[in-house]
């Protein structure tokens, strides 16, 4: 697609729920990344696949969080027995997996999936 | 660990006054810059980056020079506007990682 598309934009959840959270990257991007933005703590890193090597999972915060990315494409966060520290919009983005010509690698974001716990 | 430190908010400015974030890094090797922009409801974009020492990045008036001796990549533009207000994040990516490492962004915020 033409951009990072991510869904639902708003969730809103009871505590003890599971959520599914969907990024569709741009097409052709090998590369694909998950951060969490809460209020005043900036972006967290969650977790990075590139093409099918194995992701990088250092972010994620417990267990109860874990993400899949399907025939290179599309990727869904699942956050299980949801709590109220998990608020936060969570972003996608994706990049080409490789270096420009500038030598810079080159984040492009959704608009984020904000999750509210109730 | 690699590391981004910008200055807090919010940045509350008038119509044309001069503006500057400012922002300093913590890397092992030799890190490429970028500033990322957000505006209210939207997710990130990039704005203007720099990819090696004194190099100077540049996008819709904003500057931001690379400065390995003082380890900065300071946010500056000569007359903001109201469209200007957003939230600014300063960010690295080492040459070995394609993880970027994010500061914690700076709100600006331009009255008429």
């Amino acid at each position: 697609g033409a951009g990072v598309s991510q869904s639902p934009s708003n969730k809103v959840t009871e505590k003890g729920k599971d959520v599914e959270l969907r990024c569709d990257p741009i097409s052709g991007h090998t590369a694909l990344y998950w951060y969490r933005q809460s209020l005043g703590q900036g972006l967290e890193f969650l977790i990075y696949f590139q093409g099918n090597s194995a992701p990088d999972k250092s972010g994620l915060p417990s267990d109860r969080f874990s993400a899949e990315r399907t025939g290179g494409s599309v990727s869904t966060l699942t956050i299980q027995r949801t709590q109220q520290e998990d608020s936060a919009v969570y972003l996608c983005a994706s990049s080409p997996g490789r270096r420009g010509p500038s030598g810079a690698n080159v984040l492009t974001f959704g608009a984020g999936s904000r999750l509210t716990v109730l | 660990g690699d590391s981004v430190t910008q200055m807090e908010g919010p940045v509350t400015l008038s119509e044309e006054a001069c503006l500057t974030i400012n922002c300093t890094y913590t890397a092992t090797g030799y890190p490429s810059l970028f500033w990322y922009v957000q505006y209210p409801g939207e997710g990130l974009q990039l704005l203007l980056k720099a990819t090696k020492a004194d190099d100077k990045g540049s996008n819709k008036g904003f500057e931001a020079t690379y400065r390995k001796e003082t380890t900065s990549f300071h946010l500056e533009k000569g007359s903001v506007q109201v469209s200007d207000s957003a939230v600014y994040f300063c960010a690295l990516s080492e040459g070995g990682s394609y993880i970027p490492t994010f500061g914690r962004g700076t709100s600006l915020i331009v009255h008429p």
